[in-house]
């Protein structure tokens, strides 16, 4: 069945030092959603890609779709403790409307 | 504040109970979405109402149920509970029913089986 997968699973970095999180589809996606959620919190949408190859930039957040539409990245520069949290990637689900499904998620903890 | 309201927030019950979970959408949203969160997992899909009739499935169990209601708030009804439905809930609600649409998630409603 169609699969988001998301690596790594667990990152702990030290504040100020950078972060990558990534995510791979089995199928190709019409977007890509990304969503934090913060220790004892929700999810919080943060962005929709919908173009390949699109980027966006949102202050040290950097959001890429790939080419091909089945991957795609957060990257977050210079991590600070407001950082921490699980970032999740969501794509559409497949025959289904307006169902997403979710990546497993990156935790990010981030050392002072 | 994302405008979804859960209720309960908490809710400890014993193995074979029943349970009903609210969720209120934000003001104007037609689409009602119910995931399941375990621990150090991500987010189970279980259901999805679109404007009071059920649009789409995920891995609901058989003893799970919901449904949407005429002024568009949603309950989920968890019976003969488990331990293992010990998790959190949440309840997400979107414009529309069509893909690409954002999800504003409410602030979940914690189960514990005992």
């Amino acid at each position: 069945g169609q699969q988001v997968m998301q690596i790594p699973q667990y990152q702990h970095v030290q504040e100020g030092e950078d972060f990558t999180t990534y995510c791979n589809s089995s199928t190709t996606l019409s977007n890509i959603q990304w969503y934090k959620q913060r220790p004892g919190g929700h999810p919080v949408f943060l962005i929709q890609l919908v173009k390949s190859g699109e980027v966006k930039k949102q202050k040290r957040l950097t959001f890429q779709f790939g080419e091909a539409k089945k991957n795609s990245s957060l990257h977050i520069t210079a991590t600070q403790t407001t950082d921490v949290g699980t970032y999740f990637c969501a794509g559409p689900l497949r025959g289904s409307q307006g169902n997403l499904i979710f990546g497993k998620g990156t935790k990010l903890s981030v050392k002072p | 504040d994302s405008g979804v309201t859960q209720t309960p927030k908490h809710l400890i019950t014993a193995t074979g109970q029943r349970v009903t979970l609210r969720c209120s959408p934000r003001s104007g949203d037609l689409s009602v979405y119910w995931y399941q969160q375990s621990l150090d997992q991500g987010l189970q899909f279980l259901i999805q109402y679109y404007n009071g009739e059920e649009r789409a499935k995920g891995n609901i169990l058989e003893r799970f149920s919901a449904q949407q209601f005429p002024d568009l708030h949603s309950e989920l009804n968890l019976s003969s509970l488990e331990l293992g439905d010990s998790a959190l809930y949440f309840c997400a609600s979107s414009a529309g029913g069509g893909p690409g649409g954002e999800l504003f998630f409410g602030e979940g409603s914690r189960l514990t089986v005992l």
